[in-house]
């Protein structure tokens, strides 16, 4: 068990530049989450899936920012246009199927710098 | 909405002391309370889960507990050690359908040698 695979570990994007973050949950998770951090915020929920259907989304930025998941084994989050204040680490999670019955693994994170 | 409360930002102790974390909480249902480290560079990683019908969890030496009376869950560990210095997290799965995680501010953990 690989655990929660998240690529790249650091990136660096121009602002204004696209940038497209990767996951891949483990194997047999139903649910894949995904959260920013950064030292102000601390833990913030983006968006959630449960097999592959988007639940919710209600902590995503509504411009720029998108997330999908094509298939059962990986996970993006795509923001366009990128901004200073996009730079954070980003983080994903999954479960076996959520809630108070589910153990929730996370990635070791995205580190996004804008510049 | 639910959410999670946690004042402590910064515990600085020496080795063999003992700690304690609190947080309190706010939710509509039965809460299940979760504590989470995060050592730098990694993720967050599960320590801890404590529902209504356990009331406390135990491993690697820390111990959670809840008190439904005062919305409050406390993490503890007798003698920590210099390992032991990260960021430690409480959250909240929420009440509603989403099962997202709602994370207190975290504490930074410090134990000098």
């Amino acid at each position: 068990n690989a655990g929660v695979i998240q690529t790249p570990r650091h990136k660096v994007t121009g602002k204004g530049q696209e940038a497209t973050l990767w996951c891949e949950p483990i194997s047999g998770h139903s649910a894949v989450f995904w959260y920013r951090q950064t030292i102000v915020q601390g833990l913030e929920f983006l968006t959630y899936f449960r097999n592959q259907a988007p639940i919710d989304d209600s902590g995503m930025p509504k411009e720029r920012f998108s997330a999908q998941m094509p298939n059962q084994s990986h996970s993006t989050l795509k923001i366009q246009s990128t901004q200073p204040q996009d730079s954070a680490v980003y983080l994903c999670a999954s479960s076996l199927v959520g809630g108070g019955n589910s153990d929730y693994t996370f990635g070791s994170g995205t580190r996004l710098l804008v510049i | 909405g639910d959410s999670v409360t946690q004042k402590q930002g910064q515990v600085t102790l020496s080795e063999d002391d003992f700690l304690f974390i609190n947080c309190t909480y706010s939710t509509t249902t039965y809460p299940t309370l979760l504590w989470y480290v995060q050592y730098l560079g990694q993720g967050p990683q599960l320590l801890l889960k404590v529902t209504t019908a356990n009331n406390k969890g135990i491993s690697r030496g820390f111990e959670a507990t809840y008190d439904k009376g005062t919305t409050s869950f406390h993490l503890q560990k007798a003698s920590v050690q210099e390992s032991d210095s990260a960021v430690y997290f409480c959250a909240l799965v929420a009440s509603s359908g989403s099962w997202q995680l709602i994370f207190g501010s975290g504490t930074q953990l410090t134990v000098m040698p």
